[in-house]
């Protein structure tokens, strides 16, 4: 699976949006990047995911470039609880296991 | 989304004693599951994989004697820390993928052992 590049950490201020970028530059055609976050003492929590095209749910949007070597998380209004470290990964498809880099710990403060 | 439920949460036990954690998916078919352990500070790592009614495969430095993982049915998964030293105290987490997850991997809320 390609590997992922992102920042250490992020600061963000309550109600802004929050933009986490990752990059992917190795990624394969059949490869999706997927988003997931991590709260302290939790399981990860599966956030958002995409192949081509950019993706928005009810927890954030994905942004993927159209090279797809790169790719932007967006918390549209961030809130204290957003507070947790957010990994990007790429993987082949559903059913394998997730590759975890260090990711991105993104801290929300009002 | 999915639910994928582990237990215990949290877990003290005495050096030298086996520990067993389960795994289970609650409203979908896991036909795979991944065990994970995390250390303080750091990322996930994955320890094996496990498909219903098969052998588990273990990552590279990973004892398959000492985490015993068993995956007998489609809905429940076990880890055994068997002979658990001070070092094995970490944070384990379980995953699951199958029928009707969409490309997904849904995560247990993970289980703190420490040995004493």
């Amino acid at each position: 699976d390609a590997k992922t590049t992102q920042p250490p950490s992020m600061d963000c201020a309550e109600g802004r949006a929050a933009n986490l970028p990752c990059n992917h530059s190795t990624i394969s055609g059949n490869e999706y990047v997927y988003w997931y976050r991590q709260i302290h003492s939790q399981g990860p929590q599966y956030i958002i995911h995409g192949l081509k095209n950019n993706e928005t749910n009810e927890m954030a949007s994905l942004i993927i470039t159209e090279d797809r070597k790169s790719s932007t998380l967006i918390l549209p209004h961030a809130t204290l609880r957003d507070t947790a470290v957010y990994y990007c990964i790429v993987s082949r498809q559903a059913g394998t296991a997730l590759i975890f880099g260090k990711g991105t710990t993104l801290s929300v403060s009002s | 989304g999915a639910v994928v439920s582990q237990h215990p949460s949290r877990v003290i036990c005495k050096s030298g004693t086996s520990v067993k954690i389960e795994c289970r998916s609650l409203d979908f078919q896991a036909t795979t599951m991944f065990w994970y352990r995390q250390f303080p500070k750091q990322s996930l790592m994955l320890m094996a994989t496990s498909n219903e009614g098969s052998k588990a495969t273990y990552e590279q430095g990973v004892e398959k004697d000492k985490f015993l993982i068993n995956h007998a049915s489609l809905t429940l998964s076990t880890l055994t820390v068997t002979s658990a030293h001070p070092e094995d105290s970490s944070f384990y987490i379980c995953s699951a993928s199958g029928t009707g997850t969409n490309e997904k991997l849904f995560f247990g809320s993970g289980t703190q052992l420490s040995v004493l």
